[in-house]
């Protein structure tokens, strides 16, 4: 089974600060992607990063970037310079199987809940 | 364009009652899937499809689901009866693969089953 594992229910982070939120997953593939969704109260789930396997650098998008662990199949996502407006449940996702033929369905972690504090 | 569309909202009813979902997906995205969220058991992929048929619907709880996707713009997801057991945020969602792979998810249907 490729499963998603996030170890932090919940993280804290001061407003300005910087926070990681860690997930881990399980593929035997070797080329697919992995995500970072953001879903605040209002419950729509935004994507926030993608990276791709098989590109070695890092993804980043503004604020928020990630390091992408191949070998230990490890993928946290670092928040700099956090904002009240970062304050939601964090979810990693990694696909459920990664060939076209089965399609781009995706395994979601349990999600990291994030506060922020002034 | 719209984004995935989803209704309703919010749907209460009793147990026993026949609930259906629906959903919109972005046009041109050719794969859509439902999803289920609980406190629980987190996100589960209920079922996808691709190019309207029906590819894996292995997450599927049990034959009180049915999910139909009459068109490449239409789909629901139907409960029948449905059970306390069945509350939930039910998401779709859509991607159009082939380069662009993440999904594009709607605002979900609350289900609360009383």
């Amino acid at each position: 089974a490729q499963t998603v594992t996030q170890s932090q229910p919940e993280m804290s982070v001061q407003e300005a600060e910087t926070v990681t939120l860690s997930c881990t997953y399980d593929t035997s593939e070797s080329d697919y992607y992995l995500f970072w969704y953001k879903q605040p109260p209002s419950r729509q789930m935004i994507l926030v990063i993608r990276q791709e396997a098989y590109k070695q650098q890092n993804a980043t998008e503004n604020r928020f970037s990630v390091n992408f662990q191949k070998a230990a199949k490890s993928f946290s996502l670092k928040i700099s310079d956090s904002q009240l407006g970062d304050a939601a449940m964090y979810f990693c996702a990694c696909p459920r199987v990664s060939n076209s033929n089965s399609g781009y369905a995706l395994n979601f972690g349990k999600g990291t809940s994030l506060l922020v504090t002034p | 364009d719209a984004g995935v569309i989803q209704s309703p909202r919010h749907e209460v009813t009793e147990m026993g009652q026949e609930v259906t979902l629906r959903c919109k997906p972005i046009s041109g995205h050719d794969y859509l899937f439902w999803y289920r969220q609980t406190m629980m058991r987190g996100l589960e992929l209920l079922i996808y499809f691709n190019n309207n048929v029906p590819i894996d619907d292995s997450g599927m709880p049990e034959d009180r689901f049915s999910a139909k996707m009459p068109n490449a713009s239409f789909s629901t997801l139907k409960i029948q009866p449905s059970e306390p057991r069945d509350s939930a945020v039910y998401f779709c969602a859509s991607t159009k693969g082939q380069g662009s792979v993440e999904l594009f998810f709607g605002s979900g249907t609350q289900l609360s089953v009383l």
